[in-house]
């Protein structure tokens, strides 16, 4: 089955950039999709198609994917931030096979 | 705004049944693939199936194959989780959510989840 692997965890300062890597093999055939989850909460779609945004994320969340590794950065990092990331693919298009991500803890310092 | 209402918390005993549902508050229902997702304490988010309501199309992820049965009401757009017999290890947090209507490669609105206890 396919794997994709992220780091634990991530600190970062206030107004600083973060960068979450997501690597599977040869991932950068695949589109990625990252999920923000908050404490006790839903998770919420900030990138999809590998660097698109959905109306209402800000600017500062973008996203790329080349060879075995996608990332999504957040730039000038608020204290809102601070949050689990799921990077996401669908690995089979015709059994519907998706794929999350480990996770990565965001913490703002 | 398109919005996935699901059902209350519920608490049950090991060997009991459980139908969870996931009311899509939108106009579109048949035409999005519906999702369904586990994340057990703690953990992470599991992919454990979808559903496209349009005609009851289903695919299982193969750890839950067996386990639960997913089903779709489109005259009152809603979706379904269900257990026949629940174990402990059922206990967690299940969501279902949105696929977009383009590729199905997304999840593009979630529900606020259900959380389910399962506890002698």
């Amino acid at each position: 089955s396919y794997v994709l692997t992220q780091p634990p965890s991530v600190s970062v300062a206030p107004g600083q950039t973060a960068r979450v890597t997501c690597g599977g093999n040869n991932i950068g055939s695949k589109s990625v999709h990252w999920y923000q989850q908050k404490p006790g909460q839903a998770p919420v779609l900030v990138v999809y198609g590998d660097s698109d945004r959905p109306s209402g994320i800000p600017e500062r969340f973008s996203g790329s994917n080349s060879g075995n590794t996608a990332t999504l950065t957040i730039n000038r990092v608020e204290p809102g931030d601070e949050a689990d990331y799921y990077c996401q693919v669908l690995n089979s298009t015709s059994d519907h096979r998706y794929v999350f991500g480990t996770g990565t803890k965001v913490t703002v310092l | 705004e398109v919005q996935l209402v699901q059902s209350g918390a519920e608490v049950k005993k090991p060997g009991e049944s459980l139908k969870i549902s996931c009311k899509d508050s939108g106009n579109d229902f048949i035409r999005h693939w519906i999702a369904w997702v586990r994340q057990m304490p703690g953990k992470g988010l599991e992919w454990m199936g979808s559903i496209y309501p349009g005609d009851s199309d289903t695919r299982y992820s193969p750890s839950f194959q067996g386990q639960v049965t997913m089903s779709a009401d489109k005259s009152i757009s809603t979706a379904y989780l269900q257990w026949s017999s629940l174990k402990a290890s059922d206990t967690a947090m299940y969501y279902c959510a949105r696929l977009d209507y383009l590729h199905a490669s997304h999840m593009d609105v979630w529900g606020k989840g259900t959380t389910v206890t399962v506890s002698s």
